[in-house]
């Protein structure tokens, strides 16, 4: 079954530090994959997302994703923290061929220290 | 343009109370969803529509009903709310159904069963 897995479900970075959360994909064939954030009290925000094409991709806000088949992976870097990015990350996959439904991973939440 | 809205902000109930969580977007949408977000569980799909007069279960589909007479609008009817049902409730929606399309997310509603 198709699955997104956040190993990481808090991190704590100190501000100009760089940054990088891991998302793991369980899919059957080249996925569509999406990095959302979630600012306290908000919906949910797209930063980047990629299906196809140069597998680093660039996002909003200064944050890149790589996707790496061999890994099935698709983690989100930022090279230098701010305060203002403290808040919640998902990754999710796009709707398996012959659904309509996302799938979502857990989360991680994202701690800056001053 | 206001995107996504929802409405509730909050809303406390009592066990065995009715109510319906209201989304509305004004982009044209084709595609609609519910999800709840718990902690540790990230974003569960609860319902969604790929168009007016369509409707589909997702993950966690019961208690919970849907409809959508219109493109703009897909209401969330809870019959006889539960304790189980204490959670945050996102409205989503896409342009279209394409595998690729990002999702505009409302602000959420915030509800608490007694």
């Amino acid at each position: 079954a198709q699955s997104v897995t956040q190993p990481d479900i808090h991190i704590t970075v100190s501000e100009g530090a760089s940054l990088e959360l891991r998302c793991n994909y369980s899919y059957g064939a080249t996925p569509y994959l999406f990095w959302y954030v979630q600012s306290p009290g908000q919906g949910l925000q797209l930063l980047l997302k990629y299906f196809s094409g140069d597998t680093l991709v660039q996002g909003i806000k200064g944050f890149e994703a790589e996707f790496k088949r061999s890994q099935s992976s698709f983690n989100l870097r930022k090279p230098s923290v701010h305060w203002s990015d403290a808040a919640e990350y998902f990754c999710a996959v796009g709707p398996p061929s012959g659904t309509y439904k996302y799938i979502f991973g857990t989360g991680t939440r994202l701690k800056v220290l001053a | 343009n206001a995107g996504v809205t929802q409405t509730p902000k909050f809303q406390v109930l009592k066990t065995g109370q009715s109510m319906t969580l209201q989304c509305a977007q004004d982009m044209n949408h084709e595609y609609m969803s519910w999800y709840r977000q718990d902690p540790g569980m990230g974003l569960r799909l609860i319902h969604y529509s790929v168009g007016a007069g369509i409707t589909d279960q997702g993950e966690v589909p019961n208690g919970y009903n849907v409809s959508r007479s219109t493109t703009e609008d897909f209401p969330l009817r809870l019959l006889s709310a539960a304790p189980s049902q204490t959670s945050v409730y996102f409205c989503a929606s896409s342009y279209t159904t394409g595998f690729h399309e990002k999702l505009f997310f409302g602000s959420g509603t915030q509800l608490s069963v007694l």
